[in-house]
């Protein structure tokens, strides 16, 4: 157990909808990062998120958006689904330097 | 841009052999991680590796930061069936915490 959360596991939504995928960094974590992974891709960074602020983004489509409240929570919101977006999108939290610790991901399926 | 290139993509071997896999690229990296995904999971971080020369282990798993600093290497002993699963490297590409991850080595291991 890496100690990185992310609800819900599963998520089943058609195309043209609107999700939020949720993550808890490890405690004392202050750097959040999303990645996508899907067959074909491997894992791509999305963006990511230190201590509230933006700090660095890569691969992210204008359709998604994430943020990071106060209390270190992230949420990443994906919009206007189309099906190529089904695919398992990662957590990762990390204190300093660059090791990042994942969680259990969430598995978005869109139809 | 920079990648990361992983190979062999794919190995096949009885339990109980060891394993060596490698990671290269054309870029100089600072800082080499080495992570493992079973299927449906999160990948787990196995060794970070953070100077040239350097030989880590972890278990039956030991990783080399290549002299060259273009290049890692993990290996793993007397393998088992829980090794089986998707072994990445992935270092980062610039000062900030973003790291890049290659495309994976394949692990099977034969009844």
């Amino acid at each position: 157990d890496s100690g990185v959360t992310q609800t819900p596991k599963h998520l089943i939504t058609a195309t043209g909808q609107r999700v939020t995928l949720r993550c808890s960094p490890r405690s004392g974590d202050l750097s959040v990062y999303w990645y996508q992974q899907s067959l074909d891709q491997g894992l791509q960074f999305l963006i990511q998120y230190y201590n509230g602020e933006e700090r660095a983004k890569g691969n992210i489509l204008e359709r998604f958006s994430a943020q990071q409240f106060p209390d270190l929570h992230s949420e990443l919101n994906l919009s206007s689904l189309e099906l190529g977006d089904s695919a398992l999108y990662f957590c990762a939290s990390g204190r300093s330097g660059y090791e990042q610790y994942f969680g259990p991901g969430t598995r978005l399926t869109v139809t | 841009g920079q990648q990361l290139n992983q190979s062999p993509q794919s190995m096949f071997i009885q339990e109980g052999e060891d394993v060596s896999m490698n990671c290269t690229s054309s870029s100089i990296f600072n800082t080499w991680l080495w992570y493992k995904q079973d299927p449906g999971e999160g990948p787990v971080l196995l060794i970070a590796l953070y100077k040239a020369g350097e030989l880590t282990s972890n278990g039956r798993l030991t990783a080399q930061f290549g002299i060259t600093r273009k290049d890692s290497f993990l290996n793993i002993s007397a393998s088992i069936p829980s090794d089986v699963g998707i072994y990445f490297c992935a270092g980062p590409i610039h000062r900030d915490d973003k790291i890049i991850f290659g495309k994976g080595t394949r692990l099977h291991i034969l009844p």
